[in-house]
């Protein structure tokens, strides 16, 4: 069970940059997923999650409107497009799994139980 | 917004009894996740939906939650559990995955 971030780098600020999440070892199909960042020195920041077939999508106050997740199951993977992109947007990305594994038929979102190893975005002139 | 208050830093002796709280609103009504963040290293659950345990996490960490506090308990600590440790919720109203700042573990 694996996931591995792809895509960061260095972009001015007002630039845009598109990160990937690839999984392998699991039925990524199956699962809800997340995107989670973590800026230098400080703590976890939740950016989006989206739904195991893509129908429901919810954003972090701070990114909704500039950034878009989305995912191709066909391809086992998860993307997150970033537009208008600030200096406060330097980060550690994360993509993480949510497994789904509350007591009911169907879970809010929940737990997130694997995690990436993180692709580093830096907005920056 | 939801906001979840967890102390900057909690110190414990090794095999002594490390406690970090987590407090909001009413989050006993709430389903509360523990992570631990090792540096360099990307995040690991160690707690779930309040009290349960991932496969591999050693049975001297668990949690509980109710009123306004959850708490992660870490029994007989060792220098290994030295770490960040990050509470998390999911919080209805607005449809937002919330997490805690964080409390830095230091072993003594």
């Amino acid at each position: 069970v694996q996931l591995v971030e792809s895509g960061g780098g260095l972009v001015q600020p007002g630039g845009s940059l598109r990160l990937s999440c690839t999984a392998s070892g699991f039925t990524f199909s199956s699962f809800d997923m997340n995107w989670v960042r973590q800026a230098p020195g400080k703590g976890l920041e939740w950016v989006s999650y989206i739904s195991s077939s893509g129908d429901t999508i919810y954003y972090g106050d701070s990114v909704k409107g500039r950034f878009t997740v989305s995912r191709d199951n066909a391809k086992n993977s998860l993307y997150l497009q970033m537009n208008s992109l600030r200096a406060e947007d330097t980060a550690v990305y994360y993509c993480a799994r949510d497994p789904g594994d509350c007591s009911s038929t169907s879970c809010p979102p929940g737990d997130l139980d694997v995690w990436g190893q993180g692709t580093t975005v830096t907005v920056s002139s | 917004s939801y906001v979840l208050t967890q102390p900057p830093s909690v110190s414990v002796a090794p095999g002594k009894t490390a406690r970090i709280t987590c407090g909001g609103n009413d989050i006993g009504t709430k389903s509360v996740h523990w992570y631990q963040q090792k540096p360099g290293q990307a995040p690991v659950l160690v707690i779930y939906y309040d009290n349960d345990r991932p496969s591999g996490i050693p049975e001297r960490f668990s949690g509980s939650n109710s009123g306004n506090t959850a708490t992660l308990t870490i029994s007989r600590v060792e220098a290994g559990d030295e770490a960040d440790y990050y509470c998390q919720v999911w919080h209805s109203s607005n449809n937002h995955v919330v997490f805690g700042g964080g409390t830095k573990l230091t072993v003594l």
